[in-house]
């Protein structure tokens, strides 16, 4: 099982839809999760920081994480065709404070 | 607030070459990493640097590569000789410190092309 997993996509939404996004990790004691914009040629852009249960809201975007079931979501409301890039879930576990990445899911926004 | 600047943001050489890659961090951040991300893939961690002390250099192949961060601001990776397979973005990333809750930013990465 890999250690952190995501739906490489692509997944396809209208304008103004609202994008979901999934991720799941291997490790229980993963303490901090994180979202990651990266656009075609540019580098990781964090978007989203989570460390406890429940959701986070900015802006248009709401993180949620649910320990329990080892599971991190984004969801980005009123999508727009800039929201159109690759998003990537990254976790911390342990002690070595190292950022564990997924491949990262490709969202498009239809106009 | 200046982001991650990192140079050159290209760089094509032949293979047996040497070459490195420089890293100037966020002002005021303490802890510097250095990651590599192939195509379709989430980037991986090569080293990481708290201050001018490696803490975690586990993943950096160190039969060919190597870094360094003198004075615990800037810091370069070098390659030698460079590799087929070594052909990759190489990220820099920065945090105010090296815990669990400290959010990294990357800088624009270096694209290198080996041929």
């Amino acid at each position: 099982q890999k250690e952190v997993e995501q739906n490489s996509g692509p997944l396809s939404v209208p304008e103004g839809a609202i994008a979901s996004l999934n991720c799941t990790y291997s490790d229980r004691v993963s303490q901090s999760f994180f979202w990651y914009r990266q656009y075609s040629g540019k580098s990781p852009e964090l978007i989203m920081s989570i460390y406890s249960n429940g959701d986070k809201e900015d802006g248009r975007f709401t993180a949620q994480l649910n320990k329990a079931s080892q599971y991190v979501s984004l969801l980005i409301r009123d999508s727009q065709p800039s929201d159109s890039a690759t998003y990537l879930c990254a976790v911390i576990r342990g002690s070595n404070y190292k950022l564990t990445f997924g491949k990262g899911t490709l969202l498009t926004v239809n106009p | 607030e200046a982001g991650v600047v990192q140079s050159p943001r290209y760089k094509i050489i032949e293979k047996k070459q040497p070459v490195a890659f420089w890293c100037n961090p966020i002002s005021g951040h303490n802890t510097l990493y250095w990651y590599l991300q192939n195509l379709g893939q989430g980037p991986e961690l090569l080293i990481r640097y708290e201050n001018e002390e490696a803490v975690d250099d586990s993943q950096l192949p160190k039969d060919r590569f190597s870094a360094e961060r003198l004075k615990g601001v800037d810091s370069t990776l070098k390659i030698q000789p460079a590799e087929l397979g070594d052909s990759a973005v190489y990220l820099c990333a920065s945090s105010l410190g090296g815990d669990s809750y400290n959010e990294q930013f990357f800088g624009p990465g270096t694209r290198l092309t080996v041929l």
